[in-house]
């Protein structure tokens, strides 16, 4: 199983573009967790879905973030227009059952 | 957002040591997860408790669940080098998979 797949590793982008980062969860789960990680918050959790639905996206820090699963293979979370405070590691996670997997997160720089 | 006490935040040891780090919560949860992070990777899950008074292990690994059920600790014996990383905890009531996580122990090892 090649595990959670996401991309782009890293993006470096300008304030005021739009950035979006791409999940892949494994296959079978029905669970995608998407987290922020900074030294300052630690990992906080930002949205997550069940079979494909927005259960719960309270962490969601404000309407400049979206996030979307189109299917069960894929997940998208969108920052538009971006700032430097959103500068961090983006990760995605996948489960089936209460055991999250992570992926290797997204290294997201604003200029 | 909210986050759990880890103690220590950091710590230097010698291999072979001992290593204790535990994690409280102004909050019941009805699981621990404890997790490890490697730079540039996502956390990895080392083991998960689900009952008060929990005791299990996994390897050189050891965690327990309080019995308040407000925390949870975590002791690596005969530390070696690759336990460099930062230890996290998490933990969620019942009904939901949204875990907080703890704002992590940073473990050095000094050969």
């Amino acid at each position: 199983d090649a595990g959670v797949i996401q991309s782009p590793r890293h993006e470096v982008t300008e304030m005021g573009q739009e950035v979006t980062l791409r999940c892949k969860p494994i296959s079978g789960h029905d669970y995608l967790f998407w987290y922020r990680q900074t030294m300052m918050r630690g990992l906080e959790l930002l949205i997550y879905f069940n079979n494909n639905v927005p259960i719960d996206d309270s962490g969601m820090p404000e309407d400049r973030f979206s996030a979307k699963m189109p299917n069960a293979s894929f997940s998208t979370l969108k920052i538009q227009p971006s700032e430097p405070r959103d500068s961090a590691v983006y990760f995605c996670a996948s489960s089936y059952g209460d055991t999250q997997y992570f992926g290797p997160g997204t290294r997201l720089t604003v200029l | 957002g909210q986050q759990l006490n880890q103690s220590p935040q950091s710590m230097f040891i010698q291999e072979g040591e001992d290593v204790s780090m535990n994690c409280t919560s102004s909050s019941i949860f009805n699981t621990w997860l404890w997790y490890k992070q490697d730079p540039g990777e996502g956390p990895v899950l080392l083991i998960a408790l689900y009952k008060a008074g929990e005791l299990t292990s996994n390897g050189r690994l050891t965690a327990q669940f309080g019995i308040t059920r407000k925390d949870s600790f975590l002791n690596i014996s005969a530390s070696i080098p690759s336990d460099v990383g930062i230890y996290f905890c998490a933990g969620t009531t019942s009904g939901t998979y949204k875990y907080i996580f703890g704002t992590g122990t940073r473990l050095k090892v000094l050969a």
